[in-house]
């Protein structure tokens, strides 16, 4: 079964609207919880590491400002794009877990489509 | 720059043959190497991984290779299956967590 739940799987809304995402551990608890982003055909892109309890830390080109993101219990993370304009429009997904020879799990994703 | 990468976009293969699929890195300091099977609108999920101590692993139909001198992976899938039809992403991490992936390659099954 699921290991990461991401939530939600789809949202379509008006430019300038707010969207929060939120990425859950199911049965383990994550310190570190990842952050992607994927263009229709394109690689997974890391956006930021988020980190419970701190900071998130962003890739090079990823503006904090506009992808907030909050880890404030080990088994939640959320991501919000604030401000969305339609070139935000992405399949958003988090993943939790790794570290050594551990495989990172990954959700099921967020389509979002800016109007 | 590009550190991960998958060189051949699509491949195609016949039910019950070998699928074998590529990834090259530039990296020298990854040391922990996934195969990721992803379908449309979804999460990627794990395959396999392989650690840089090693140069084979193996699960069931799955099995990865790596040529470390190469800077070389392989995921080779035997016998291959209509359901395994799939985007296929190879990822590398130096000192676990931070993955890099490759660009995908679209493997296509025909019965």
């Amino acid at each position: 079964g699921a290991v990461v739940s991401q939530h939600p799987s789809w949202v379509i809304c008006k430019s300038g609207t707010s969207v929060k995402i939120e990425c859950r551990s199911l049965d383990f608890q994550a310190t570190t919880m990842f952050w992607y982003r994927q263009f229709p055909k394109q690689s997974l892109m890391l956006m930021a590491t988020s980190n419970e309890g701190s900071k998130a830390t962003y890739e090079q080109g990823v503006e904090k400002d506009k992808f907030l993101i909050n880890h404030a219990s080990l088994t939640l993370s959320t991501l919000t794009v604030t401000s969305a304009h339609p070139e935000d429009s992405s399949f958003y997904i988090c993943s939790a877990g790794g570290g050594g020879v551990q495989p990172q799990h990954f959700g099921d994703g967020t389509r979002l489509s800016i109007l | 720059d590009q550190q991960v990468k998958q060189n051949s976009p699509s491949l195609s293969v016949q039910e019950g043959r070998i699928s074998i699929l590529n990834c090259d890195y530039t990296n020298s300091m990854f040391d922990y190497f996934l195969w990721y099977k992803k379908y449309p609108a979804e999460g990627p999920t794990f395959l396999i991984s392989i650690s840089s101590i090693k140069d084979k692993n193996e699960d069931g139909r799955f099995t990865v290779f790596l040529n470390k001198s190469a800077k070389h992976l392989s995921l080779h899938i035997v016998p291959s299956q209509p359901g395994d039809s799939a985007v296929y992403f190879c990822a590398a991490s130096e000192g676990g967590s931070r993955l890099t992936f490759g660009e995908g390659t679209q493997l296509t099954v025909n019965p």
